[in-house]
């Protein structure tokens, strides 16, 4: 089935250990992207990439980093974990990166993180 | 700033129609979205609007009026699966998307 595998569903990770969440999508989309969602506040954008090789910083980047190495792939990593980083996390992406057209996302099933 | 404001939580009964709203201020427009979220799931889309008016797609229509900064989403003859949030976003100058927290709407039989 055609779409986005994220990993893992949801882990419990004490502070100051590094984590990579994992994104893998088998639709050729061009862009990928990682938002947070916390209750109470719309989903918000942490890093995106238009395309294979290039990344770039969402509204939330701090402690976040991300690669794209290729199509496919676009992992997660927080380089030393801290509290406030409790959240869903969901990986997306899009056929283009530019915003032309409608340019429906389509999301992971998420990844639930808990830092303690 | 930029800002999108929807109601935290709606109620309302299976059968009946529901209209969810969503007012905007963005640094420019370039389209807006409606996606369904099913608790623990991850959001599908819904709608995409880009000029002002109705679109209609089965039981689910969405309105935007540019110039008011306004969409509302139209769920009729509701059923029990309409259980679920329903997320407003725009897209501003930039082609990046502005989220609302979403609106939780609860349907009772």
């Amino acid at each position: 089935i055609a779409g986005i595998t994220q990993a893992p569903t949801s882990q419990i990770l004490a502070a100051g250990r590094r984590m990579t969440l994992r994104c893998t999508q088998d639709m050729r989309h061009n862009a990928m992207y990682w938002y947070r969602q916390d209750l109470g506040l719309g989903l918000r954008l942490i890093h995106y990439s238009n395309t294979a090789g290039t990344t770039g910083k969402g509204e939330v980047p701090d402690g976040y980093s991300v690669s794209r190495a290729n199509t496919d792939d676009f992992p997660l990593t927080l380089a030393s974990a801290v509290p406030s980083q409790t959240s869903v996390y969901f990986c997306a992406s899009s056929e283009q990166g530019d915003g032309s057209g409608a340019n429906v996302l389509t999301f992971g099933a998420g990844s639930r993180l808990t830092v303690l | 700033g930029q800002n999108i404001d929807q109601p935290t939580e709606m109620t309302a009964t299976e059968g009946a129609i529901v209209q969810i709203n969503c007012t905007y201020q963005t640094s420019g427009f370039n389209g807006l979205f409606w996606y369904q979220q099913h608790a623990g799931e991850a959001p599908t889309f819904l709608s995409y609007n880009v000029l002002d008016g109705l679109e209609e797609k089965g039981r689910f229509s969405s309105f935007l009026s540019r110039s008011k900064g306004y969409s509302y989403l139209l769920l009729k003859e509701l059923q029990m699966k309409d259980s679920a949030s329903y997320l407003c976003a725009v897209r501003d100058s930039n082609y990046q998307l502005i989220w609302g927290a979403g609106t939780k709407l609860i349907i009772k039989p």
